[in-house]
């Protein structure tokens, strides 16, 4: 069972927003660890959206935003485009499993 | 931009021993910002990160997988390799190798570029 938990899957039409959870603990995102998100196109690799809670990696559009509280974070996506279809996935670390985690992933559907 | 290419076998059999290599290029791999990384994805496991290699030697393992994990650096080919001993069908998994920026606390690195990954299946 991944160690950050995100919902399964979302849609949103072209034009809207979409929202993807990433919970985790008092052992991961709760212990003010940075969160960051991926994004995983059909096929292909992970890409890095988001580092250190809210930071775009290079060539990441304003349309993708992050918050975070507590022992949870949340990716925003605005503004749907066909090319958003993908999985996303955040990543922290934990200090109990003293590892590098991830969420298991949600698959983003434009309709 | 750090360019990796992952490349080994893609058929291992089972109790026998993955080994993979990735090339850099873009990147150096004496870089004192920079571990460089191993990651498998499964649809069983997801995203399981395996290890965090450094020039120095001063290498991270995911205690899960540890006992098995060997890694090595060569600077001199800009490559870094993964060795997973006594594999069964659960190692079957898409295998990336990753630049790991590491900056700051330990905590706070992450994995910025990726290799396109490569598919390796443990069968007899």
């Amino acid at each position: 069972q991944p160690v950050l938990t995100q919902p399964p899957s979302v849609s949103g039409a072209p034009g809207q927003t979409v929202s993807i959870s990433c919970t985790g603990t008092s052992s991961n995102i709760g212990a003010k660890y940075d969160v960051q998100w991926y994004q995983q196109l059909p096929g292909t690799a992970p890409k890095l959206l988001i580092y250190g809670n809210f930071n775009r990696h290079s060539g990441v559009p304003d349309r993708f935003s992050v918050s975070k509280s507590g022992t949870s974070a949340s990716l925003a996506i605005t503004g749907l485009q066909g090319g958003d279809e993908a999985d996303y996935y955040c990543q922290s670390y934990d200090r109990r499993l003293e590892s590098w985690v991830f969420g298991g992933g949600t698959k983003l559907t434009v309709l | 931009q750090i360019l990796l290419q992952e490349s080994g076998p893609g058929l291992v059999k089972p109790s026998e021993t993955l080994s993979l290599t990735c090339n850099v290029s873009g990147g150096s791999l004496s870089s004192s910002r920079y571990y460089w990384g191993w990651i498998r994805q499964s649809p069983g496991r997801g995203l399981e990160w395996i290890a965090s290699v450094f020039y120095s030697g001063n290498n991270y393992y995911n205690p899960s997988l540890k006992s098995r994990v060997t890694t090595s650096l060569d600077t001199s080919k800009n490559e870094f390799s993964l060795r997973l001993t006594s594999v069964t069908a659960a190692d079957t998994a898409f295998y990336y190798c990753a630049s790991q920026y590491a900056s700051g606390w330990t905590p706070l690195w992450y994995f910025d570029f990726w290799g396109q990954g490569t598919l390796v299946s443990v069968s007899s």
